[in-house]
């Protein structure tokens, strides 16, 4: 089993909606996680970092359920700009430094 | 966040030749790691470069393929070595925040775009 498995989407989503997706881990021991938006042919940039139970950054919500091991990206207000592959991330069970990341869930907001 | 610039942005190559991609950080950094995402697939990491000592490599990377330098805190370069094309990829650095390295946020360069032919 992989240890950040992730729905790939996309999910086409008309603007001004809401769209939300998950995205499990497999080590029950993960402290924090964190959501990278990647554009296209860009780096990925930190988006989120969740270390209790959620996070929330103006349109952006991330909430953590540690008893069934997902994470969740709400996004709400959706915006053209919003569209772009959402990657889920979480600290290796090998060492110290680690990330872990999911395969993407990409987002495409629609006029 | 650190601000991290890396050389070539872009790169054709001929098989068998070697490139060695640069990373260069604003502020002084432990640990720097160099990842690798190939077309439609998530990052892979590849090594985690730290400074005064050998970089760690994970499963299924090696040392003579992919070797690594770390002069200083702020710098790293990447080789890829006796390419062929199915190393074609993006190849990106990054580096923990040094003010929140508790965290294990990673910031990402732009990233270096490498084609084999």
């Amino acid at each position: 089993r992989k240890e950040v498995e992730q729905d790939p989407g996309p999910f086409n989503v008309p603007e001004g909606a809401t769209v939300a997706f998950n995205c499990t881990y497999s080590n029950s021991a993960s402290q924090s996680f964190f959501w990278y938006r990647q554009d296209c042919r860009k780096e990925p940039k930190l988006l989120m970092s969740v270390y209790s139970s959620g996070n929330e950054d103006g349109r952006f919500t991330a909430q953590l359920n540690r008893a069934s091991q997902y994470i969740s990206l709400l996004i709400r207000d959706s915006k053209l700009s919003d569209s772009a592959t959402y990657l889920c991330v979480a600290p290796s069970t090998d060492s110290w430094g680690k990330l872990q990341f999911g395969a993407g869930t990409q987002v495409v907001v629609t006029p | 966040s650190a601000v991290i610039s890396q050389k070539p942005s872009r790169d054709i190559c001929q098989r068998g030749t070697s490139l060695t991609i640069q990373c260069q950080v604003d502020s002084q950094v432990t640990m720097m790691f160099w990842y690798r995402q190939q077309p439609g697939q998530s990052l892979t990491l590849i090594a985690t470069a730290n400074q005064g000592s050998e970089a760690t490599y994970e499963s299924g990377f090696v040392i003579d393929k992919f070797p690594i330098s770390r002069p200083n805190l702020t710098f790293s370069t990447l080789t890829v070595s006796n390419m062929s094309p199915e190393d074609s990829s993006i190849y990106l650095c990054s580096v923990e925040d040094p003010d929140r390295e508790a965290y294990n946020e990673q910031f990402f360069g732009p990233g270096t775009r490498l084609t084999v032919l």
